[in-house]
């Protein structure tokens, strides 16, 4: 069956810390991954996203990641974090194909930024 | 342009009644998704809508439903309100195939 893992569902960091939030995932087929984030009350924002080529995407906010096809994984980095970072940070993947096509979602990991 | 925009943004409705929420996508924008998110659940799938059409539905009860219209806003109804109805319903948009959705803001359903 087709599933996204995010193995840490809290995570706290000092601000100016590194960061790297995991996510693996089962699917059959050569995924479209997703990295979103979702402050408190709001809607999500796409930080970046991976079709195909480059294994490295670069996102916003200083945000990256890196498809490891080996793995199954694509774990979401920021070498220094800010606090304005602080939110719930959420792993999809694209499943399926045209009347099938839906994201599959992770459970979320949320960020605590300490000053 | 304009993103997502979503209404009401917050409701609280009793048990047995039924909702409407709206959803304009992104100006161009055909498909529509919708999602429901809760604390336990996370966000699930509930259906996708392309030109007036549902293309994909979720595992939901047939109290779930929604359309969509020529203009591509979309409405979702959940008739017979449960208390485990209540969550944060996210309405995304697509501009092509397998493409990255753009979310609106949500609306907080609670029932009471």
């Amino acid at each position: 069956a087709q599933s996204v893992t995010q193995p840490d569902i809290h995570i706290t960091v000092s601000e100016g810390a590194s960061l790297e939030l995991r996510c693996n995932y089962s699917y059959g087929a050569t995924p479209y991954l997703f990295w979103y984030v979702q402050s408190p009350g709001q809607g999500l924002q796409l930080l970046l996203k991976y079709f195909s080529g480059d294994t490295l995407v670069q996102g916003i906010k200083g945000f990256e990641a890196e498809f490891k096809r080996s793995q199954s994984s694509f774990n979401l980095r920021k070498p220094s974090v800010h606090w304005s970072d602080a939110a719930e940070y959420f792993c999809a993947v694209g499943a399926g194909a045209g009347n099938n096509r839906k994201l599959i979602w992770g459970l979320g990991t949320s960020l605590a930024v300490n000053p | 342009k304009a993103g997502v925009t979503q209404t009401p943004r917050y409701l609280i409705k009793t048990r047995g009644q039924q909702v409407t929420l709206s959803c304009s996508p992104i100006s161009g924008h055909r498909s529509v998704s919708w999602y429901q998110q809760t604390p336990g659940q996370g966000l699930q799938f509930l259906f996708e809508y392309f030109s007036e059409t549902q293309r994909n539905k979720g595992n939901f009860p047939g109290r779930f439903s929604g359309r969509q219209f020529s203009n591509s806003r979309s409405e979702m109804n959940v008739s017979t309100l449960e208390l485990g109805d209540s969550a944060l319903y996210l309405c995304a948009s697509t501009p092509r195939e397998n493409t990255e959705a753009f979310f609106g803001q949500g609306t907080r359903l609670t029932v009471v």
